[in-house]
């Protein structure tokens, strides 16, 4: 149980196109799922906190018009990198917690396999 | 925010050898993970553990949360253990946000 999907799991496009990323919690339903960025040879960086049914939280120093996210549903979250440039060449992966075994401290995250985006 | 320290940065083991990876916090946390990136990326769990201590086969981790810090202890290490072994922490009263230590890269050699 509690496995996390992403598609796709490789993308490369063009500077200035957009590209969309999905992330799906398969078996579990998740309120809130959390979106990374992982540089090559580096730890994972928080981005944003995506809550269903209303606007994500970003980090500082993200920017939430060039990272669109949205939450649909208690399974689907998106990103989209708008007008992508190469600098956001990059490692994207995101993460959920299963509404059902939630603690009061949070609980347990499961992480997607991640997607790579390359931009030419 | 919470600092996140880890060590050894980089462990070369011959199999067969046991190893200890540490992850040193900086405050009171809810949560504690232990997980290992695979060349291909994928975060694999290894352990949920906020206190305590628990053994998965070959792999067991202890948490000691009063003295902020928790231990990765892999035994008769195996090719395929091989990555990047990650701890992630959150802070208590804000479990959204999930701190990443910066890894410990190990390569175990046949």
């Amino acid at each position: 149980g509690a496995v996390v999907s992403q598609h796709p799991s490789r993308v490369i496009c063009k500077s200035g196109t957009s590209v969309k990323i999905e992330c799906r919690s398969l078996d579990f339903q998740a309120t809130t799922m959390f979106w990374y960025r992982q540089f090559p040879k580096q730890s994972l960086m928080l981005m944003a906190t995506s809550n269903e049914g209303s606007k994500a939280t970003y980090e500082q120093g993200v920017e939430k018009d060039k990272f669109l996210i949205n939450h649909a549903s208690l399974t689907l979250s998106t990103l989209t990198v708008t007008s992508a440039h190469p600098e956001d060449s990059s490692f994207y992966i995101c993460s959920a917690r299963d509404l059902f075994r939630l603690t009061s401290e949070g609980g347990e995250q499961f992480f997607g396999p991640g997607t790579r985006l390359t931009v030419l | 925010g919470i600092q996140v320290e880890q060590s050894p940065p980089d462990l070369i083991l011959q199999e067969g050898a046991n190893s200890t990876l540490r992850c040193n916090f900086s405050d009171s946390v809810n949560n504690l993970q232990w997980f290992h990136q695979n060349p291909w990326g994928q975060l694999i769990n290894l352990f949920y553990i906020p206190s305590g201590t628990k053994q998965n086969g070959r792999l067991s981790a202890t948490t000691v949360a009063t003295e902020r810090y928790s231990l990765l202890y892999i035994s008769s290490s195996q090719t395929t253990d091989s990555g990047v072994y990650f701890c992630a922490v959150d802070r208590k009263y804000n479990f959204n946000k999930f701190y990443f230590g910066s890894g410990t890269k190990l390569n175990v050699k046949p």
